[in-house]
């Protein structure tokens, strides 16, 4: 079993939609839940992080950690053609190594 | 624009040369990452500094070979490339707080390295 678990997609949304990311991950000891954002041809650009459990929240974005479900969530509000990117979660215990979801592939259609 | 640097960002080069990818944060990070990215994958772990020591060496083949100088820069020497080392190189760095975790990672836009 992976570590993380992350629907590839493609997903294709009209813009201003509500768009839901989602992953799920096996470790309990994990503490920090990261989002980032790449771009094609970029690097990942990291987009919000919680520590532990609980809700984020920056202008579009929040992010939800469900810690007993092991279960992570990002919602973008009001879906811009400019969040056409791809999405990865990635996740850690505080330890040199980050665990990566394989990324979901979003579309925003004007 | 990234607070990590990388140069250069398209590096063309034969199986039979030797190169070097430079990183460059200066955040005040004190563990620096080297990840090795395929079109459509997750960034793959290759090297972790902290405290400008090498802490992890993700069996990476011996034609990579990276280089801490200081806390600010990361090397990554490059020889005898195989084709298939083609992908995209990208370089993290992150805080380590008082308590020796290390903090979310902030990356770089990557070196495209192609080897004919």
């Amino acid at each position: 079993q992976k570590e993380v678990e992350q629907d590839p997609g493609p997903l294709s949304v009209p813009e201003g939609a509500i768009v839901s990311l989602n992953c799920t991950y096996s470790n309990s000891a994990f503490q920090y839940f990261m989002w980032y954002r790449q771009y094609s041809r970029k690097g990942p650009e990291l987009l919000m992080y919680t520590y532990s459990s609980g809700n984020k929240e920056d202008g579009r974005f929040t992010a939800q950690v469900d810690k007993s479900s092991k279960y992570i969530s990002l919602f973008i509000r009001d879906s811009q053609p400019s969040d056409s990117a791809t999405y990865l979660c990635a996740m850690s215990g505080g330890g040199n190594q980050f665990y990566f979801g394989t990324g979901t592939s979003l579309t925003v259609i004007p | 624009d990234t607070e990590v640097t990388q140069t250069p960002k398209h590096l063309v080069m034969g199986m039979t040369n030797k190169k070097s990818l430079k990183c460059e944060q200066h955040m005040g990070h004190r563990a620096m990452y080297w990840y090795k990215q395929k079109a459509k994958k997750p960034p793959e772990l290759m090297f972790v500094y902290s405290y400008e020591k090498l802490s992890i060496n993700e069996s990476v083949p011996s034609r990579f070979s990276p280089e801490c100088p200081n806390s600010s820069l990361l090397n990554l020497h490059l020889h005898a490339l195989q084709p298939e080392d083609s992908a995209l190189y990208l370089c993290a760095s992150s805080q380590v707080d008082l308590g020796f975790r290390n903090q979310p990672q902030h990356f770089g836009d990557g070196t495209r390295l192609s080897i004919l």
